[in-house]
């Protein structure tokens, strides 16, 4: 059975670029959310997808944007990168909107220059 | 507005002896809880829950934590630590009813050190 997968594991972007993360959800669940974790920090809420619409949003400016697939697998794009948006991008899935725990991926690790 | 605190950034025990590690949080209403524990440059792995019921719950690895609804705490706990016990580990908070249903709020992390 497997688990939540994420891609790319690293990537270097310059200022300005855009990036695309993505996310495929462990077997059998539905909701998608994603979380920034920077460095020494809790993960923050970025946003999370069901029913392939974003259902909840943290405190996030509009660069920050997402999709869910049929699949359920999800994207999170990044527009108009800063170098503040470096940190760990963590995907977490799990069944139906508010139920139980969250499994989450090893994470994408964005490094901004 | 939920929030979790995790008031030590660090906490350092000897393998074989009991350890702590505390949560406050601050929810509006009847608060899902979790412990999730990371291994350097890993995800977050799920400990433990409470949803409803026993206020003590009990998880993986040996670990459990007691619900305090009066001290709105849900402190991590473990009778005899292991050196493999040694990890970041985090608080979580939902409220399944809030208008921020759905969304967990995570401490900032309490770094757990077991010596030989």
């Amino acid at each position: 059975d497997a688990g939540v997968t994420q891609s790319p594991t690293h990537l270097i972007k310059t200022r300005g670029q855009q990036v695309t993360l993505r996310c495929s959800p462990k077997s059998g669940h539905d909701t998608v959310s994603w979380y920034q974790q920077a460095l020494g920090q809790g993960p923050q809420f970025i946003f999370q997808y069901y029913e392939e619409e974003e259902r909840q949003r943290g405190n996030f400016p509009d660069r920050f944007s997402g999709h869910q697939y049929p699949n359920y697998s999800s994207e999170l794009n990044v527009n108009a990168l800063l170098l503040g948006d470096s940190a760990l991008y963590l995907c977490a899935s799990s069944f139906g909107l508010n139920t139980g725990e969250l499994f989450f991926g090893e994470g994408s690790r964005l490094t901004v220059l | 507005a939920q929030s979790v605190a995790q008031p030590e950034d660090q906490v350092n025990v000897a393998e074989g002896n009991p350890l702590t590690v505390k949560c406050t949080y601050s929810v509006s209403g009847n608060p899902y809880l979790f412990w999730y524990v990371q291994y350097p440059n890993r995800g977050l792995q799920f400990l433990l829950k409470y949803i409803t019921g026993d206020n003590l719950v009990k998880g993986s690895y040996g670990f459990e934590a007691e619900f305090n609804k009066s001290q709105t705490s849900f402190h991590l706990k473990k009778p005899s630590a292991l050196v493999s016990d040694s990890a970041l580990y985090f608080c979580a908070v939902r409220d399944p009813m809030g208008t921020n249903a759905g969304k967990s709020t995570f401490g900032d992390g309490t770094t757990l050190t077991v010596k030989p």
